[in-house]
């Protein structure tokens, strides 16, 4: 089957802890994304990749961090110094070309202990 | 500030019946305007998606109508089902833009 995998589902953050995200896809896209969803705000971008090795800020990256050391993964890192981390977390891959659409995964909710 | 504006924010509608989103755009360099359909506790999903040279486009039950001089689009649901209830997102990118740029969200209600 072919997709993206997020895990894992629920993640519980202590304070001043760092967690991190995982984010798989075995679609070959080239771009990923990450966006953070609250309740009534629809998708914020936090961070995207178009290529392995390279990646760009979204619209509201402070007190996160990411990596893009193979195609196929695009982890997502909430650092201690996001003060409010409790959202419901969205990766994305996108083929680049003519084809626009962005494939979601899952989700991971984020809970702060 | 966001770049698309969506509403209503929810809307209940009777099985059988047309429910309407509206969004509006100020970017003259979006020219890709999706919507995505998503369920709670899940990922969004593409629904249908249009371009600019276009006025109307229809799948199924979903049509999106585009205005381009008002710089905005809608989604139409024809005959609505209680499988239809979810949250429906707007949004719109660039051809040279690998961002898209999300409306707030509609939550549809469909009562049988």
């Amino acid at each position: 089957d072919g997709g993206i995998t997020q895990s894992p589902k629920y993640l519980f953050r202590k304070e001043g802890q760092n967690v991190t995200l995982s984010c798989e896809q075995n679609l070959n896209h080239d771009a990923m994304y990450w966006y953070r969803q609250d309740p009534g705000q629809g998708l914020r971008l936090i961070y995207y990749s178009q290529i392995v090795n390279d990646f760009q800020k979204g619209d509201i990256a402070e007190g996160y961090s990411v990596s893009r050391e193979k195609k196929e993964s695009f982890p997502l890192t909430v650092t201690s110094a996001q003060k409010n981390p409790t959202a419901f977390y969205l990766c994305a891959s996108r083929r680049t070309g003519s084809v626009e659409t962005q494939y979601f995964g899952p989700g991971t909710r984020l809970l702060v202990l | 500030q966001q770049q698309v504006k969506q509403s209503p924010q929810s809307l209940i509608v009777q099985k059988g019946g047309i429910s309407i989103i509206n969004c509006a755009y100020e970017n003259t360099a979006f020219d890709y305007f999706p919507w995505y359909q998503q369920f709670p506790g899940k990922g969004p999903a593409l629904l249908i998606a249009i371009r600019p040279d276009v006025s109307e486009k229809k799948e199924g039950r979903f049509t999106i109508s585009f205005n381009k001089s008002a710089k905005q689009f809608s989604l139409h649901i024809m005959d609505s089902q209680p499988g239809d209830s979810a949250t429906y997102f707007c949004a719109a990118s660039g051809s040279n833009d690998y961002k898209l740029s999300f409306g707030a969200g509609t939550t549809v209600t469909v009562r049988a």
